[in-house]
């Protein structure tokens, strides 16, 4: 069974900072990997999708990478704003099914 | 564009009752995917439909369950409920498996 895993759970940076945030999976055989965002109370928005064959994807200020053979993914933000400030899920499609990490809670501090 | 909607937002049952949620996707969307989220368990898959035929489901017993209609609209039911089925649940559309799923804003459901 797929299993996914983001790190840190929270964390805490001041604005105008660029950030890193972490996701693994423990089965390489993928489909492909999109990247979230969800604002307390909300549904989740789709921010980037990667397709198995590809290693990055870039919108706007938001930069994913995919290393399909080592499972991981990254998420970049850049120059960070706190209106970023929300939790950042990855989810990984094997095809049958998505499987979610917990999630990263980022807060964006002015 | 309209994107996924779902009803009703907020609801509080008691024990045993059943209730019934409904997800109307993205237009031209056939893919209608339900997940429950709760803060021990996160984001969970219950199951996928696809041209009215449930294609995936994941490991829920079978008290919850869903449809799908010929518009692609979709309900889930979940009979006999538990205090633990208190939960977020959301409903998300794609065009088909493995392109980008888009969610909507999810059905808050209370069991006391």
């Amino acid at each position: 069974k797929q299993e996914v895993t983001q790190i840190p759970a929270a964390l805490s940076v001041p604005e105008g900072e660029n950030l890193v945030l972490n996701c693994s999976f423990t089965d390489s055989a993928i489909y492909n990997l999109q990247w979230f965002r969800q604002d307390p109370g909300k549904g989740l928005t789709s921010l980037l999708l990667i397709q198995s064959s590809q290693r990055e994807q870039t919108s706007g200020r938001l930069n994913a990478s995919l290393d399909k053979s080592s499972g991981r993914s990254t998420l970049y933000i850049a120059a960070s704003q706190p209106g970023d400030s929300a939790t950042y899920l990855c989810a990984v499609n094997t095809g049958n099914q998505f499987y979610f990490g917990t999630g990263t809670s980022l807060t964006v501090i002015p | 564009k309209a994107g996924v909607t779902q009803t009703p937002r907020y609801l509080i049952k008691t024990r045993g009752q059943q209730v019934t949620l409904s997800c109307s996707p993205i237009s031209g969307h056939r893919s209608v995917s339900w997940y429950q989220q709760t803060p021990g368990q996160g984001l969970q898959f219950l199951f996928e439909y696809f041209s009215e035929t449930q294609r995936n489901k994941g490991n829920f017993p079978g008290r919850f369950s869903g449809r799908q209609f010929s518009n692609s609209r979709s309900e889930m039911n979940v009979s006999t409920l538990e205090l633990g089925d208190s939960a977020l649940y959301l409903c998300a559309s794609s065009t088909t498996v493995g392109n980008t799923i888009y969610f909507g804003e999810g059905s808050w459901l209370t069991v006391v």
